[in-house]
């Protein structure tokens, strides 16, 4: 089976910086993506990691360590419109099928 | 650009109603994949196809769910018996069966609020 565990809740204010981290089990395991999702909206990708590392996308970044089963969203520079939930999402069975965390709920305030 | 479009987006039934939710992929994706979440918790795989054949299924997916893909396009969940443990959103998500790279692309989902 799959598991993933993430923080529920981070509070954080605007033009800080802040890391959402996420563990996993899983049995097989092929990447680790991050998807943001407003209240009422679908989730949208942000970002995706197949090997060891960090990658940057603008104002986002995405590590991960295989040997650590660790990964974590980092977002800088943080806006008003930031605030949303993000989930982290392994893919155990190729590379599209994505088993999905709880989520954090990122609040974002003056 | 079209994404991900399904229909209807609020559905509001009575406990042992028949509901059907539908789901227009982008149209060049030949994976369809269609998740439930409930509020506070991350979406949950129920099952995919590639083109029209369904290739998994969770065991979340009882027998009173059923989803087809005819002719690979469009895809249709259908939930018989509702009960109020069914009330949740139903999303569809669609992508390339291309391999590495793992962009999922989701609709805005379907609200079921079974009563």
């Amino acid at each position: 089976g799959q598991s993933l565990e993430q923080p529920s809740e981070v509070t954080a204010v605007e033009g800080a910086i802040v890391q959402i981290n996420c563990t996993y089990q899983t049995s097989g395991f092929y990447g680790l993506s991050w998807y943001q999702q407003h209240d009422g909206g679908a989730p949208t990708f942000l970002s995706y990691n197949a090997l060891d590392g960090l990658e940057e996308t603008g104002r986002f970044s995405s590590f991960l360590s295989r040997s650590d089963s660790y990964g974590y969203l980092l977002l800088q520079e943080l806006q008003m419109k930031d605030s949303a939930s993000y989930f982290c999402a392994v893919s155990p069975q190729g590379y599209n099928k994505l088993i999905f965390g709880a989520g954090t709920r990122l609040a974002v305030h003056p | 650009d079209t994404g991900v479009s399904q229909d209807p987006r609020h559905k509001i039934t009575k406990r042992g109603q028949n509901v059907t939710f539908r789901c227009d992929p982008i149209s060049e994706h030949n994976r369809l994949y269609w998740y439930r979440q409930t509020l506070g918790q991350g979406p949950e795989f129920l099952t995919y196809f590639q083109n029209e054949a369904q290739l998994e299924k969770s065991r979340l997916l009882s027998d009173r769910f059923s989803a087809e893909r005819p002719k690979g396009s469009f895809s249709t969940l259908e939930i018989q018996r509702t009960e109020q443990g069914d009330s949740a959103m139903y999303l569809c998500a669609s992508s390339l069966s291309s391999g590495f790279g793992n962009t999922i692309y989701f609709g805005e989902g379907s609200w079921l609020t079974v009563v």
